[in-house]
């Protein structure tokens, strides 16, 4: 099974700030790595796949990047409806995918 | 617009069979070349891929629910199911239906999961 490895746990921002995600995995899984974005009592959203392609209608501000085991997602100019939890989800092994423990961004 | 509901019941005692439909609309299953999978969340942790079906039948499951877990289609309903055997406290989580791309092994193929449905939680209790 291949491990993902989200840090840290939470971060606290502020608004405007610049903010970056770290997610590891345990084995090289190229470029096929997703980043989804979730709200209290909501379903998570897709904001990245392919490491560093935004889905559609995800804003500008939202990046991601890396390949192999080491991934980011960076938040420019962090907005209010930005806060949430953010997980990182590998799909380079099937029928073995794994998520990792996710990133919950606060207020500062 | 593409669409997934779950419903289901919301609780099942231990060692019973827990049994979920995902209703889709904007979409037809039997008809498109994509795979429609299940991913459940324990409160307050992370997700877990539970398996997935392609239109055409053919299913994937996690090798940790491989032997409890089953993922079946029904055209005619334009849904799809999930049902787990034998579940304990530990099964207890929202459960959610979602699209995907058919993977390729080793080189992805996968453009992530896309829509999610609302999710729908599922307690384990006597």
């Amino acid at each position: 099974e291949i491990v993902m490895t989200q840090s840290p746990a939470t971060l606290s921002v502020s608004p405007g700030e610049r903010v970056t995600l770290s997610c590891r995995a345990s084995q090289i899984v190229n470029s096929n790595l997703a980043w989804y974005q979730q709200k209290p009592g909501q379903a998570p959203r897709l904001l990245i796949y392919g490491a560093s392609t935004r889905a559609t209608g995800i804003p500008a501000r939202f990046s991601g990047s890396g390949s192999g085991t080491d991934f980011s997602l960076t938040i420019s100019n962090v907005q209010s409806e930005d806060y949430a939890v953010y997980h990182c989800h590998q799909y380079h092994n099937w029928p073995g995918w794994t998520f990792g423990q996710g990133t919950k961004v606060e207020i500062k | 617009q593409l669409q997934l509901q779950e419903s289901g019941p919301g609780l099942v005692k231990p060692l019973e069979t827990l049994s979920l439909t995902c209703s889709v609309s904007g979409d037809s299953i039997s008809n498109s070349n994509y795979y429609w999978g299940w991913v459940r969340q324990p409160p307050g942790k992370g997700l877990e891929w539970i398996g997935s079906l392609y239109s055409g039948g053919r299913t994937s499951y996690n090798p940790s629910l491989k032997s409890r877990v089953t993922i079946s289609l029904d055209t005619s309903q334009n849904q799809f199911s999930l049902k787990m055997a034998s579940v304990t406290a530990a099964d207890t989580a929202v459960y959610y239906c979602a699209r995907h791309e058919p993977p390729i092994p080793g080189f992805g193929g996968v453009m992530g999961l896309d829509p999610w449905g609302q999710g729908t939680l599922v307690t384990v209790s006597s």
